[in-house]
């Protein structure tokens, strides 16, 4: 069974400060790792994909990656109210495998 | 628009009433995959689909069922439903290019309560 974990929190921090959400994940084969955020009532949206090892930045948002260590995390920095929601890691075994599974999510919130 | 529209949003019912959730997406999406949402279990996938003709179990898959005629639906189908199906269903979708799998777009969801 594959495994994906966060600690569910809820993690809060100030507004400005960096927010850092972590995620592991057990089969070592996996290959494609996503970041959703979801507000509460509504639906995922997928905010980060990242492949390779390493640090993947768009905007605000940081996605990391380290497959030694089945270790993936996103850092939002300067962060906002509008920030405060669950964000879902999601772990794919890549090219060949069409199961995608999620983590049960991190609640954060910005405090103003 | 490029969107997933499932239908009903809310529904009640009672057990063994069969029904039926639509999903559709306008963006030619082959991929297409059905999820549960329960407090302290998070999103489950219960069956997706990788084209036309062409579906197979997710890990929670018990007591659903799916179809894929078209490329643009993908319905739900629960023919005895029962109260531990009682959830949050979303439906997503996204271009088959391997690992782009995981890049889904998911529907608003459908509110299912089973008496």
């Amino acid at each position: 069974q594959k495994e994906v974990e966060q600690n569910s929190g809820p993690l809060s921090v100030p507004e400005g400060a960096i927010a850092s959400l972590n995620c592991t994940y057990s089969d070592r084969g996996s290959q494609s790792f996503f970041w959703y955020r979801q507000y509460s009532g509504k639906s995922p949206e997928l905010i980060m994909s990242i492949y390779s090892n390493g640090d993947k930045e768009d905007g605000r948002f940081t996605a990391q990656l380290n497959k030694a260590s089945q270790y993936v995390s996103l850092l939002i920095r300067d962060s906002q109210p509008s920030d405060s929601a669950t964000y879902l890691c999601a772990v794919s075994s890549g090219a060949g495998s069409y199961q995608l599974t999620f983590g049960k999510g991190t609640k954060l919130s910005v405090i103003p | 628009e490029a969107q997933v529209t499932q239908n009903p949003r809310y529904l009640i019912t009672v057990t063994g009433k069969k029904l039926t959730v639509t999903c559709s997406q306008n963006m030619n999406h082959e991929y297409m995959s059905w999820y549960r949402q329960d407090p302290g279990l998070g999103l489950r996938q219960i069956y997706y689909s990788m084209n036309v003709e062409v579906t197979d179990k997710g890990d929670v898959p018990e007591g659903y069922k799916v179809s894929r005629k078209e490329k643009r639906n993908f319905p739900l189908i629960l023919e005895s439903p029962s109260p531990n199906q009682t959830s949050l269903y979303f439906c997503a979708s996204s271009l088959f290019r391997g690992r782009d799998t995981g890049e889904l777009f998911f529907g608003e969801g459908s509110r299912l309560t089973v008496l």
